[in-house]
């Protein structure tokens, strides 16, 4: 069974530049994840979607950032523009959300080096 | 807010050890943990899950125990092995799927 893909693996940009980054999740999974992950630290949620929709996006900074999974299955989530403090790994993780029993996978992440 | 901490942030343990990873959580309201493997520059690999309702896990030469009246979770890693060395995270979840992570903790097996 495949895992969760994400694309690009690496990513470098100036300043002020948009950038896209997009995940195909596990097959059957309904709940997607982005994540950000700041060098040294846990993931931090990005935003949650169930399905099609956004049920958790309290931690995307609206301003800049956005995403969509407009079927239901992949996902992009996209920044611009970008400014230095963007530089992280991106995480994609899905789940197929059954409660307690709700283990999440996650992709290998993009790396965005802001420039 | 959930914080979830990790003791030790580092380890650096003689191959065969039998090793302890300690996680500390603030709430005790869960509906479960997860402990994952992080490799150096990879995404995170999920190695076990503890239900709310349960106190331990097993998987091979892991052990992952849950005590959510203390706020704890430990990992256990017996007869650790080089291949072993990696960041290793745990993970709170909470109502609505969300996780809050820790910082992990960088283990190192020397051969």
């Amino acid at each position: 069974e495949a895992g969760v893909v994400q694309s690009p693996r690496y990513k470098i940009i100036e300043k002020k530049q948009p950038v896209a980054f997009w995940c195909n999740p596990i097959s059957g999974h309904n709940t997607l994840y982005w994540y950000r992950q700041n060098l040294g630290q846990g993931p931090e949620l990005l935003i949650r979607y169930e399905n099609e929709e956004a049920v958790d996006d309290s931690q995307l900074p609206k301003d800049r950032f956005s995403a969509e999974r407009l079927k239901g299955v992949d996902s992009t989530l996209k920044i611009q523009p970008a400014e230095l403090g963007d530089s992280a790994v991106y995480l994609c993780a899905s789940s197929s959300g059954t409660g307690d029993k709700d283990e999440q996978f996650f992709g290998p992440g993009t790396r965005l080096t802001v420039l | 807010k959930q914080e979830v901490t990790q003791i030790p942030a580092a380890l650096s343990v003689p191959e065969g050890e039998n090793l302890v990873l300690n996680c500390s959580f603030t709430d005790s309201a869960i509906y479960n943990l997860q402990w994952f493997r992080q490799d150096p520059g990879k995404g995170l690999t999920s190695l076990l899950l503890i239900q709310s309702s349960q106190r331990e896990q097993t998987s091979g030469r892991l052990n992952a125990s849950l005590d959510k009246s203390s706020g704890r979770s430990t990992l256990y890693i017996a007869a650790s092995q080089p291949g072993d060395s990696a960041t290793y995270l745990c993970a709170v979840g909470v109502r609505g799927s969300r996780l809050t992570f820790g910082e992990g903790t960088q283990l190192t097996v020397n051969p």
